[in-house]
């Protein structure tokens, strides 16, 4: 079955608000990698989180093992926000060539 | 430093045509993937090269799908023949090494028809 699974698969917000993206994963983890990819654009590196709480800017993640799950708050939504972010499992024991990518949420914010 | 660099960026191919895409990595970074990107399957990995040497070849992709990697800042996907259901984005990635950030290319979108 599906290693990771990201909810919800698509999100809209009004500037300003804020947003909380999950990924849950069935299987022994290294380390929960994040992704942001603008429309028709490249996936860019947002955190590598192992475990515990890393905050960038207006974003924070959250990686908690027992609970198998990793979350990605983003804070006062702007428009630029607007894209998908990716959310992807690195195993125990594994590297960046056993990442296992979440189908992602595709985030619109409205001004 | 420049990035991943991909070309083409776009790619109009028929059906049977052979395909060539092209990769430039991050200078100095010993490891490179290539992924595919469609909307139902996610991204998926076509090939990890390590230091030049291929490490994971993507077994549903091998018949028709060959990474190289001739030198340490080049790397090549070719796709023979095409058919319509490659069509997707394929982007390349690089990272210095195991568990280090993965720098990604733009993609090159490929439509077969």
């Amino acid at each position: 079955g599906q290693q990771v699974q990201q909810s919800p698969a698509s999100l809209v917000l009004q500037e300003g608000e804020n947003a909380e993206l999950q990924c849950n994963f069935s299987t022994s983890l290294n380390s929960m990698q994040w992704f942001y990819q603008r429309p028709g654009g490249s996936l860019v590196s947002l955190f590598y989180n192992p475990s515990g709480t890393k905050h960038s800017g207006r974003l924070t993640s959250t990686t908690v093992i027992k609970e198998r799950r990793s979350s990605l708050h983003i804070s006062s939504s702007q428009t630029t926000d607007s894209g998908t972010y990716l959310c992807a499992l690195e195993p125990s024991g594994g590297s960046n060539a056993k990442l296992t990518f979440g189908k992602g949420t595709k985030l619109s914010v409205k001004s | 430093d420049a990035g991943v660099t991909q070309t083409p960026r776009h790619e109009v191919a028929e059906k049977g045509q052979t395909i060539i895409l092209k990769c430039e990595p991050v200078s100095g970074h010993n490891d490179l993937f290539w992924y595919r990107q469609t909307k139902i399957q996610g991204l998926e990995l076509l090939s990890y090269f390590r230091s030049k040497s291929l490490m994971e070849d993507g077994g549903a992709f091998k018949d028709r799908f060959k990474a190289e990697m001739l030198n340490s800042s080049f790397s090549t996907l070719k796709i023979q023949p095409t058919e319509p259901k490659d069509s997707a984005v394929y982007l390349c990635a690089s990272s210095l090494m195991a568990g280090n950030t993965l720098y990604f290319g733009e993609g090159s979108r490929l439509i077969v028809v």
